[in-house]
């Protein structure tokens, strides 16, 4: 039961241009959601996270929207710079819970 | 450098043998997690300690797998009698008390494990 999901398995974006994530999820008991990127050869490492009772978060120039009604969030980055080449994970948080439930994973390639 | 380390980085194994990792996590972190990534998929989460105390654990931990943390510091997660299935990247987290709310958690850079 895949609860937290990727649809897309990879993205092209030209640099400069915005890059656009998406990620669907089921259980309407998250509380938090974050993403995280990963380079080959490294752990993932944090990026930015959005609490259930937002709908935009901000962090320079990563933006994370979370429609509730549609269990859907999206990251944003504008401008695309050819070092968020990456795989970029969704992650989820049960309320109470301490484990997070990873989506499969998004691989963007900037394009110089 | 002060992240999560983890040792070894890559362990290949025969079939049947018995394997050990390690991890060191970030020094005030009292939360410890060992998660496991196969190719195309994120993380799955395995167990979680709160000092010492294994709070978790994933239905997928099987009677082969044990995890430990002794003194509340490093952990260690040693799977018995190994199988091809468990070919996977282990990846081991911290987190603080700080930033438990948000769910933020610190990787380090995983054990790959290979079992021929």
């Amino acid at each position: 039961d895949q609860q937290v999901k990727q649809n897309s398995p990879s993205l092209s974006v030209q640099e400069g241009r915005i890059s656009i994530l998406n990620c669907d999820y089921t259980n309407s008991m998250f509380d938090y959601f974050l993403w995280y990127k990963k380079y080959p050869a490294e752990g993932p490492t944090f990026l930015i996270s959005i609490s259930s009772i937002k709908d935009k978060n901000e962090d320079g120039r990563f933006t994370v929207f979370l429609n509730k009604s549609a269990k859907h969030l999206s990251l944003h980055i504008v401008p695309s710079q050819p070092g968020d080449s990456a795989v970029y994970f969704c992650a989820a948080r049960l309320q109470g819970a301490q484990k997070l439930v990873f989506g499969q994973g998004t691989r963007l390639t900037i394009n110089p | 450098d002060t992240g999560v380390s983890q040792d070894p980085r890559h362990k290949i194994t025969k079939r049947g043998q018995n394997v050990t990792f390690r991890c060191d996590p970030i020094s005030e972190h009292n939360r410890l997690y060992w998660y496991r990534q196969t190719l195309g998929q994120g993380p799955e989460f395995l167990t979680y300690f709160q000092n010492e105390a294994q709070l978790e654990k994933s239905r997928l931990l099987s009677d082969r797998f044990s995890a430990e943390r002794p003194k509340g510091s490093f952990s260690t997660l040693e799977i018995q009698r190994t199988e091809q299935g468990d070919s996977a990247m282990y990846l081991c987290a911290s987190s603080s008390w700080e930033r438990q709310g948000s769910g933020e958690l610190f990787f380090g850079e995983g054990s790959r494990l290979t079992v021929l």
